[in-house]
């Protein structure tokens, strides 16, 4: 079956970009749409965006300015970008299959801004 | 887009049915019938319990219902069961061709 798997650096320092990538095994990353994802230590879930396989991609208008997801067809994976972080965009991100997520679903990483 | 509003908690004895709101506009919950509620446990990623308001994925139990009515939709859990105590979630499409999600349900089972 289709499994993710988040991949990238757990400590980020503020106004640095983080970047994560997300490896999509057991089946094609063509034909879906795919999403990131995060959760706050304690809080609730926000949507980041989605991408199409094709690569048009769409974004949470309070993080637009500072986000980019990208997708490599070749590896079978995506990846986000999220500029200018700091201490509030510490969270556990997710990848997920799917504009909403619909499924299946990373198991999550944590990613920390703090110098 | 503003989260969705939903209760922070709601309890229910085994056996008994509970109802989870999740309240948005008419940009959001009560423009498109594109509402998914995710369970999650403490440490472990959402799943999907329902889609398109009120329709379960495969493998999830019929005892999870979702309903929509003007600008809020709800989540039933019949026959409540201890494995049922979770954090839960909606989400709704918007007009911005976007998603938000809810602020998140406690459910326990006393």
């Amino acid at each position: 079956q289709v499994q993710l798997q988040e991949s990238g650096p757990g400590l980020v320092k503020p106004s640095e970009t983080l970047s994560l990538t997300c490896t999509v095994s057991g089946g094609s990353i063509s034909s879906y749409y795919w999403s990131w994802i995060r959760q706050p230590p304690g809080k609730g879930l926000e949507w980041i965006g989605y991408i199409y396989y094709s690569g048009s991609a769409n974004y949470n208008p309070s993080l637009k300015s500072r986000v980019t997801i990208s997708v490599d067809t070749s590896k079978n994976q995506f990846s986000l970008k999220l500029s200018s972080v700091t201490a509030a965009d510490t969270a556990v991100y997710y990848c997920a299959r799917g504009s909403y997520g619909s499924g299946p679903w990373g198991q999550g990483t944590l990613v920390t801004v703090s110098s | 887009q503003s989260a969705l509003t939903q209760p922070a908690s709601v309890s229910g004895s085994p056996g008994q049915s509970i109802t989870i709101s999740c309240t948005g506009t008419s940009s959001d919950v009560g423009g498109y019938n594109y509402v998914s509620w995710y369970q999650q446990h403490p440490g472990k990623a959402p799943k999907l319990m329902i889609y398109d308001v009120s329709n379960r994925p495969s493998g999830v139990s019929n005892r999870f219902s979702g309903s929509k009515s003007g600008n809020t939709a709800s989540l039933t859990i019949s026959g409540l069961q201890a494995e049922d105590e979770a954090d839960y979630y909606c989400s709704s499409y918007t007009s911005s061709s976007t998603y938000v999600f809810g602020t998140g349900t406690k459910v326990t089972v006393v």
